[in-house]
């Protein structure tokens, strides 16, 4: 079983709509991770928190907004998506720095936006 | 830039044969790599973690090798079964930071 939780596991949500991604881990991490995938794709990065601090954004759109209240706590707020926004959203944690660098993956939300 | 290829793209066998998959990789400087299973629709699994000094790492029917001179690693399945249909994800850390370059990975089908 994942030790990163993600919910929920479905969401479809129309272009006007507001919804928000949560995900949870409690190994002690303090990277966080969001990875958008595409069918048949390898994960793209999408934001890289560290010590609760955006790090990295891969140029994401606004209408993506990423939060991380706590260190256990990483969110995706989702406002006036695309179609083509629909993709499965994968959460990912890992130690920042002095070991093996593994990521645990959630099992991802399945998002459609019609 | 950092850039990890696999092959094949696609591979397709029958239940109980064994199967190798590459994985070749320009990153530098080289930290760590790991293979991951991907069922559809699910988030990837760790299977293997190798770093630099590792030469073959099993996870049961799982072996893993790096060759780090030429910068090439196989993930090798043993009498395979259906259950490990799913994409097969090659990820390499560089030793600069803690963003992996991943794959485009390797679908296996395993038929009965």
């Amino acid at each position: 079983d994942t030790e990163v939780t993600q919910t929920p596991k479905h969401l479809v949500m129309g272009m006007t709509n507001k919804k928000s991604l949560k995900c949870e881990q409690h190994m002690g991490h303090r990277a966080m991770y969001w990875y958008k995938q595409k069918a048949k794709k390898p994960p793209e990065l999408m934001f890289v928190y560290s010590y609760e601090k955006l790090s990295i954004n891969e140029s994401v759109p606004s209408r993506f907004s990423p939060e991380c209240p706590n260190s256990s706590l990483l969110n995706l707020h989702l406002h006036a998506l695309q179609p083509e926004d629909s993709a499965l959203y994968l959460c990912a944690s890992s130690q920042v720095r002095g070991n093996t660098g593994e990521l645990f993956f959630g099992e991802g939300s399945r998002l459609t936006v019609l | 830039k950092n850039q990890v290829e696999q092959s094949p793209q696609s591979l397709i066998i029958l239940e109980g044969k064994n199967c190798t998959l590459q994985c070749n990789y320009t990153v530098s400087p080289f930290s760590n790599l790991r293979w991951y299973k991907q069922d559809t629709g699910r988030g990837p699994v760790s299977l293997t973690i190798m770093t630099f000094s590792e030469n073959t790492k099993s996870n049961g029917r799982y072996t893993a090798t790096l060759d780090a001179d030429t910068k090439q690693s196989s993930l090798h399945i043993t009498a395979s079964q259906l259950s490990d249909s799913a994409s097969y994800i090659c990820v390499v850390s560089d030793g600069g930071s803690y963003i992996p370059t991943f794959g485009r990975g390797t679908s296996l089908i395993v038929h009965p």
